[in-house]
């Protein structure tokens, strides 16, 4: 069964300090991971996207990593801002149909505190 | 940033009222999605459409209809409204990204925060 799963469920950081979300899934065939950010109320906003051959991605403070052998993949956030405080959701493609069917994780929500 | 857009971004209503939740984007893009997503749970596909006239079911039953009569909008529409349709609906679209030929990214608009009194 093609499931994402996400870990931590929920984060609380000190603002300025790193932290790092997990993300493993079993979908397959893959195609890509994407990573988004979603602030409260609001739809999610694409972070970084990394196909098979890729390992890392960066965007800014956020870099994604990708181990496609192990199906695992990494979101590293550095020097957290107040504006970081969002759920992180991993979201994870196939190629086994037309559509690229997505697999979305539930998601990490991150909490940055002053 | 993505050009896709949703209204009502809040509706409140009664049971029983007919409604319809709009989605229109600028970017071109065939391929429409709606899902419906509960407070920190995922996001679940109700309804997609690769084009013109091409509506399907997602994974997640819904009593809701939708309807693609232009490219750019997708309209979602609930004949009677009960206090179970109560959650947040996130429209998206897809299509070829700048970076590479190869990979398409999801756009996904604000939402609409429904709550069925």
């Amino acid at each position: 069964k093609n499931q994402v799963e996400q870990s931590p469920q929920s984060l609380i950081i000190l603002e300025g300090k790193n932290c790092t979300l997990q993300c493993n899934y079993t979908v397959s065939p893959f195609s890509n991971l994407r990573w988004y950010k979603q602030d409260t109320g609001r739809g999610p906003v694409s972070l970084t996207i990394m196909t098979f051959s890729e390992n890392t991605k960066s965007n800014g403070r956020y870099t994604a990593t990708l181990d496609a052998d192990t199906k695992q993949s990494s979101l590293h956030i550095t020097a957290s801002q107040l504006s970081d405080s969002a759920s992180y959701i991993c979201v994870v493609s196939d190629r086994g149909s037309t559509l690229g069917r997505l697999y979305f994780g539930r998601g990490t929500q991150l909490t940055v505190w002053p | 940033e993505a050009d896709i857009y949703q209204t009502p971004r809040y509706l409140v209503i009664g049971t029983g009222k007919k409604i319809t939740l709009e989605c229109s984007q600028t970017m071109g893009h065939d391929k429409m999605y709606w899902y419906q997503q509960d407070p920190g749970m995922e996001l679940h596909l109700i309804h997609y459409s690769y084009g013109v006239n091409s509506t399907e079911k997602g994974d997640l039953s819904s009593e809701s209809t939708v309807s693609r009569i232009r490219t750019e909008h997708f309209p979602l529409t609930l004949e009677s409204a009960r206090p179970s349709h109560t959650s947040q609906y996130l429209c998206a679209s897809r299509g070829q990204g700048l970076q590479s030929k190869s990979t398409d990214t999801q756009y996904f608009g604000p939402g609409t925060r429904l709550t069925v009194l």
